[in-house]
């Protein structure tokens, strides 16, 4: 059965760098997504993407976060700059509509 | 936005014993809840889900039961193995206009042998 996957699945940065984290989405479902679960708590909406733009961002999602699609098969979540309060598991998901299925995840931890 | 609670935020079962999970929703533009598991340090993992189209779902020990009119859902383990034990998390949408799920806070199931 195929599964969305994600890499790295954990990344330790410094207060301030960038950080790329990928995903593979399930082939053939059109929408795609990230949430984030702080540590102890709930997963928090961030960004779904449709048809290669943004179709919905919570406020979290500010101008330090950006996503991408760059090739027929990735799906990235980009943080500028990246702030201690960024540390979170990262999920990505994917759906043909409405059920969404999440990927591993990526623990980031900022120093 | 769409605000769902979760109760009770920990419940602990004897082994065989039922476990219920209740959640509410504020938007009534929500018509899709799905049910995730997760396991520690795994991710999270569609267990059931049920559309606003039908008051109950059922799939061998789980089923969700679904109030529009209250507009609280629910999740209901029979005969709860140590398996089931994994923090639940209760969702909400509204496709096709919003995709996005929001997520209650989570139910510990504690399954004791």
């Amino acid at each position: 059965e195929p599964e969305v996957t994600q890499t790295p699945s954990h990344q330790v940065t410094q207060m301030g760098q960038e950080v790329i984290l990928r995903c593979v989405p399930i082939s053939n479902h059109l929408y795609f997504y990230w949430y984030r679960q702080i540590l102890g708590q709930k997963v928090e909406f961030l960004v779904s993407f449709y048809n290669n733009e943004i179709s919905e961002k919570s406020e979290i999602f500010d101008d330090q976060f950006s996503v991408e699609r760059p090739d027929g098969s990735n799906f990235t979540l980009k943080i500028r700059s990246t702030k201690l309060e960024d540390s979170a598991m990262y999920f990505c998901a994917s759906s043909q509509g409405d059920t969404q299925y999440f990927g591993p995840g990526t623990r980031l931890t900022v120093l | 936005g769409e605000n769902v609670e979760q109760h009770p935020s920990t419940l602990s079962v004897q082994e065989g014993d039922s476990a219920v999970i209740k959640c509410t929703y504020s938007d009534s533009a929500s018509n899709y809840f799905p049910w995730y598991k997760q396991e520690l340090g795994k991710r999270p993992q569609l267990i059931i889900d049920i559309r606003s189209n039908v008051g109950e779902k059922k799939d061998q020990r789980i089923a969700v039961t679904l109030n529009k009119t209250a507009k609280h859902f629910s999740l209901h383990i029979t005969e709860t193995q140590p398996e089931d034990s994994a923090v639940y998390f209760c969702a909400a949408s509204s496709p096709p206009n919003d995709y996005k799920l929001s997520f209650g806070a989570g139910t510990t199931v504690t399954v004791r042998a």
